[in-house]
């Protein structure tokens, strides 16, 4: 166990609709990471927090968006959602924000859009 | 832009055998490897990291070694055991771009008891 949650483990909706995931960093982290796993696209950086500031932006689309919280948790949006969203979402949080921090990854959200 | 390509992507060995898996990456900056090992149903978790200036690390069975010059790097399991079977993901990580890892396409590991 890492330390990181979250939550849904599992989500399924339909085309068109929005979504938010949720995750709660290992206790005294203060960046917060999330990824998108596919079986096409493999593990893609989507976006970094730290204390509160997007510190890092990777292959995020427009329909996404997230925020981090005072309390460090942070929550992913999705929106418009399309049948190619279907994927892992996973968050990992770090200590600091900095390059070599090791990340430590949460249990993931199964996306399904159907 | 940044890319890290790992190979290969599926590896079958005899239990008691070592596994190598090898990755390159194309931006020079990077200066953070970590590697993470990927269970079924599970989010990943970090086995192993090497800095670059540091041209081998080892834990236990593990090892990666580091050729900056090359820009590539690779991971060696040795005396594998069946729970060493997951996907394994190379990763590259530097300041110049923003902080952002690079993640290899993953290599899945048999190994056979």
């Amino acid at each position: 166990d890492s330390g990181v949650t979250q939550t849904p483990k599992h989500l399924i909706t339909a085309t068109g609709q929005r979504v938010t995931l949720r995750c709660s960093p290992r206790s005294g982290d203060l960046s917060v990471y999330w990824y998108q796993q596919s079986l096409d696209q493999g593990l893609q950086f989507l976006i970094q927090y730290y204390n509160g500031e997007e510190r890092a932006k990777g292959n995020i689309l427009e329909r996404f968006s997230a925020q981090q919280f005072p309390d460090l948790h942070s929550e992913l949006n999705l929106s418009s959602l399309e049948l190619g969203d279907s994927a892992l979402y996973f968050c990992a949080s770090s200590v600091v924000g900095g390059f070599d921090q090791t990340q430590y990854f949460g249990p993931g959200t199964r996306l399904l859009v159907l | 832009g940044e890319n890290v390509e790992q190979h290969p992507s599926t590896l079958s060995v005899q239990e008691g055998d070592s596994a190598v898996i090898k990755c390159t990456y194309s931006d020079s900056a990077s200066n953070y490897f970590p590697w993470y090992k990927q269970e079924l149903g599970k989010g990943p978790q970090l086995i192993i990291d090497i800095r670059s200036n540091v041209g081998e690390k080892k834990d236990q069975r593990i090892a990666v070694t580091l050729n900056k010059t090359a820009k590539h790097f690779s991971l060696h399991i040795t005396e594998t055991q069946p729970e060493d079977s997951a996907v394994y993901f190379c990763a590259a990580k530097g300041r110049t771009g923003g902080f952002k890892t690079i993640f290899g396409a993953g290599t899945r590991l048999f190994v056979k008891a």
